[in-house]
């Protein structure tokens, strides 16, 4: 079954610097979504992602962070100037049409020292 | 704003059943959502049903919706200790992107 890639599994970031991470969705998926999960909280959306720009933001997602789809398979969130408080899991999501359910990769843990 | 909220904690013996319950308040919500996250996995989609069903089947797992008490529930049947794990009640805001808002997770112990 198709399923929804992350690299890499864990990132260990001094803060300050810039971090990329990386999503490879399911191929024929049309919507990308990121979300985290900070240590003992709930998964927070953060951005959907359609037709090559951001739909929607949640206030979570300030001018540090960004998305792009550099190609056809790949779907990366950019971290500009980590924070601690950036630590967390980060897990992606895509899917076929929005009513279809979103597939979720299996998440980087973010580090920040 | 949306709310879902769950129980944190769940133990069950093995071959009983579990149930795990959700509460929401978007009443516009169109789908909800069961997930399953194992320890340092990622969150697999267990099921999901249309908020114009009040029941749905899926080979031990049954979800019971009652709309009108925004209340969502999860049934495992013969519960196995491979079940242990967070459930996750997610709803579909019903507008915008159709993001999803989460429940706290509820951590299902089974004990042999």
């Amino acid at each position: 079954e198709p399923e929804v890639t992350q690299t890499p599994s864990h990132q260990v970031t001094q803060m300050g610097q810039e971090v990329i991470l990386r999503c490879v969705p399911i191929s024929n998926h049309l919507y990308f979504y990121w979300y985290r999960q900070i240590l003992g909280q709930k998964v927070e959306f953060l951005v959907s992602f359609y037709n090559n720009e951001i739909s929607e933001k949640s206030e979570i997602f300030d001018d540090q962070f960004s998305v792009e789809r550099p190609d056809g398979s790949n779907f990366t969130l950019k971290i500009r100037s980590t924070k601690l408080e950036d630590s967390a899991m980060y897990f992606c999501a895509s899917s076929g049409g929005l009513d279809q359910p979103q597939h979720f990769g299996d998440g980087t843990r973010l580090s920040i020292l | 704003g949306e709310d879902v909220e769950q129980s944190l904690f769940l133990s069950v013996r093995e071959g009983d059943s579990s149930v795990i319950n959700c509460t929401y308040t978007d009443s516009s919500s169109t789908y909800l959502y069961w997930y399953k996250q194992e320890p340092g996995a990622g969150l697999q989609l267990l099921t999901y049903i249309f908020s114009n069903m009040d029941m749905k089947q899926d080979q031990r797992l049954t979800v019971l919706l009652n709309k009108k008490d925004k209340h969502l529930s999860l049934r495992i049947a013969d519960t196995q200790t491979g079940d242990s794990a967070i459930y996750f009640c997610a709803e579909m805001e019903a507008s915008g992107t159709y993001k999803y808002i989460f429940g706290t997770g509820t951590r299902l112990k089974v004990l042999a």
